[in-house]
């Protein structure tokens, strides 16, 4: 069965410090992979996305993230966190040739701290 | 503006009284869909649409149901609401190609006494 994993329900950064918010996957074939953002009392956004390419996705705020084929992993990355940047980062999967089901992680809350 | 509207924003309700939050975009899109997000399960899909009158089965569809006569309108239907159903939800549209983003609306929180 198709699933996202996001094993920290919280991730606490200094401000200024690299961040990092993790996920895996299970998905048959190669997944098309997505990362959204939620603020408080807001809908999800969308930050960045991975299709085909480069392992390495820029994408808003300054935000990226890194593709692993072998690890089935795409972690969200910054380089130096920002206070604004406290808030709930959900990882999303869906099938490249069948479902349209879209799968998302259990979402992982950013502290970021001054 | 490019937007997804969901309505009501906030409603409180009680088992078994029917009713439908209704959920509109203005951007042309294809695919539309409807989740509910709890506590530590993150976002779950209830229902999917590719297209007009095109609807299929997210990972927890049970006591709800979806209509897709428009593009543009995906209305979330609960027939018999149960406690169980109390959520925040979420609807969504995007293009129809499986690698676009989703565009999200601002939510609808539920409450089923």
């Amino acid at each position: 069965a198709q699933s996202v994993a996001q094993p920290e329900d919280q991730v606490n950064v200094a401000e200024g410090n690299p961040l990092t918010v993790k996920c895996t996957y299970s998905v048959s074939g190669n997944p098309y992979l997505f990362w959204y953002v939620q603020y408080p009392n807001r809908g999800l956004q969308f930050l960045l996305k991975y299709i085909t390419g480069d392992n390495l996705v820029k994408g808003s705020y300054g935000f990226e993230a890194e593709f692993n084929k072998s690890q089935t992993s795409f972690h969200l990355k910054k380089p130096s966190a920002l206070v604004s940047d406290s808030a709930l980062y959900f990882c999303a999967v869906r099938e490249r040739d069948s479902s349209y089901k879209l799968i998302f992680g259990s979402g992982t809350r950013l502290l970021v701290r001054p | 503006e490019a937007q997804v509207t969901q309505n009501p924003r906030y409603l409180i309700t009680v088992t078994g009284k029917k009713l439908t939050v209704t959920c509109s975009q203005n951007m042309n899109h294809e695919y539309m869909s409807w989740y509910r997000q709890d506590p530590g399960l993150g976002l779950r899909q209830i229902y999917y649409s590719m297209n007009v009158e095109v609807t299929d089965k997210g990972d927890v569809p049970e006591g709800y149901k979806v209509s897709r006569k428009e593009k543009r309108n995906f209305p979330l239907i609960l027939e018999s609401p149960s406690p169980n159903q109390t959520s925040l939800y979420f609807c969504a549209s995007s293009p129809g190609q499986r690698y676009n983003e989703q565009f999200f609306g601002p939510g609808t929180r539920l409450t089923v006494l």
